[in-house]
């Protein structure tokens, strides 16, 4: 079966903090990988990672891909309380374009 | 439209009855998704429009679903006879082509079966 794991599922912090996501998944059909922050009812997009080592970056949040060893992390730094949320990791199939999401990780940032 | 607009927002509904869902995409976007996100789970693919393609309906649970989307824009998700297990938020999204542009989610609809 196709999966897409992501690891921790839950995981509190303190405000000024730096978190490290995890996401593996399979290789069977990968065309890229996206993380998506999912605050009320609709995930925002964060990145869309296609080619291996190379780190997106945008204010705080950083991500890369690893394709030889099926796996992204997304980094958060200097955490707020303003991130906390459900961070979600999706495969993109090569064809057909749906996504496989992962179970998400639940961040809680207290001040 | 500005975004990915989904109605109803909240749904209740009795066991056994049928819904209707409605996804109104990104203008000028040829690709919309339903996805359905239990709690405390990741979204569930259910099915992909793309432009006049036969839509992937892999993700479907059971016959009891079905989708159309009219004139290559709105979309509406049906739930026949539904059961308190299809209680969930149903989130579509849409993109411009396909995968290699970013996807919009809308704010979806809660479903609750009772």
């Amino acid at each position: 079966e196709d999966k897409v794991v992501q690891s921790p599922l839950s995981l509190v912090v303190h405000e000024g903090d730096t978190v490290t996501l995890n996401c593996s998944y399979e290789v069977t059909n990968f065309r890229s990988l996206l993380w998506y922050k999912q605050e009320k009812k609709a995930p925002t997009f964060l990145f869309m990672l296609t080619s291996s080592g190379i780190e997106k970056k945008s204010g705080r949040l950083s991500s890369i891909l690893d394709k030889k060893e099926l796996f992204s992390i997304l980094n958060i730094t200097a955490t707020q309380t303003g991130d906390s949320a459900v961070y979600l990791c999706a495969k993109i199939y090569n064809q057909g374009g749906k996504l496989i999401f992962g179970q998400g990780t639940e961040l809680s940032v207290k001040p | 439209g500005a975004g990915v607009s989904q109605s109803p927002s909240n749904k209740v509904t009795e066991k056994g009855k049928d819904v209707e869902l409605r996804c109104d995409p990104i203008s000028g976007h040829t690709a919309l998704y339903w996805y359905r996100q239990s709690l405390g789970q990741g979204l569930e693919f259910l099915i992909y429009f793309q432009g006049n393609s036969a839509p992937d309906k892999s993700g479907l649970p059971s016959d009891r679903f079905s989708a159309e989307r009219t004139g290559g824009s709105v979309s509406t998700l049906t739930i026949q006879r539904t059961q308190q297990e299809d209680s969930a938020v149903y989130l579509c999204a849409s993109s411009l082509t396909g995968p290699r542009y970013g996807y919009t989610f809308g704010s979806g609809t809660r479903l609750t079966v009772v």
